[in-house]
């Protein structure tokens, strides 16, 4: 059974940089897509960026210029990072999979969530 | 971008009816739609993927339907775990877009 797990600071204050960490277990990162989703309080949904470990990332154009993610194919971990943060980037930060069905790719496996405060 | 589009944004439902969730595209998506379903406080889980394909595991009472712009979600006999927060997500181009969400609250 894959499991996801996020890891990282809930607190970062205004301007800095999120950074957060996403472990996969129970399968091997290399043949995936993987993505980030967030969700501010009482909203919905926002994906933010995917990336295939052996390809170029490819980010949310909302977000694009803020945002890097990077992955570790040895720790079999994928990484955020979203720069210059502002009260607006408060949410719950998901990792998820995407899953593959011939030519669908729908997030199969979530992680449970982090919850990043901007604030200072 | 694709914006998604979730009809209603909530509704009241008994346990044992039959309810019916609209997600509409703004433009044409074929069958690239996927539904989740997210309970308070945890992660959304997939419920049906290319617009009707039923996750593995999950009940029958889940379907969904639709091509193009429209799609829907039913659920055929609303049991109390069904309470929730349904999500749509276009999976055609990127960005991934969600619809806003519906809540099924019980009446």
């Amino acid at each position: 059974q894959v499991h996801l797990q996020e890891s990282g600071p809930g607190l970062v204050k205004p301007s800095e940089t999120l950074s957060l960490t996403c472990t996969v277990s129970g399968g091997s990162i290399s043949s995936y897509y993987w993505s980030w989703v967030r969700q501010p309080a009482g909203k919905g949904l926002e994906w933010i960026g995917r990336l295939y470990p052996s390809g170029s990332p490819t980010y949310n154009p909302s977000l694009k210029s803020r945002v890097t993610m990077s992955v570790d194919t040895s720790k079999n971990q994928f990484s955020l990072k979203v720069s210059s943060v502002t009260a607006a980037d408060t949410a719950v930060y998901y990792c998820a999979r995407e899953g593959r069905s011939g030519s669908y790719y729908p997030f199969d496996y979530w992680g449970q969530g982090t919850l990043v405060t901007v604030s200072s | 971008d694709i914006q998604m589009t979730q009809s209603p944004s909530s509704l009241s439902a008994s346990v044992g009816d039959r309810v019916t969730i609209t997600c509409r595209a703004s433009r044409s998506i074929s069958n690239y739609l996927n539904w989740y379903q997210q309970k308070p406080g945890k992660a959304p889980k997939l419920l049906i993927y290319a617009a009707s394909s039923l996750q593995s595991g999950l009940p029958s009472r889940f379907s969904g339907s639709g091509s193009g712009t429209d799609f829907t979600l039913t659920i055929s006999s609303l049991r109390p775990e069904d309470f929730a927060t349904y999500h749509c997500q276009q999976s055609y181009t990127t960005p991934w877009t969600f619809g806003q969400g519906t809540k099924v609250e019980i009446k």
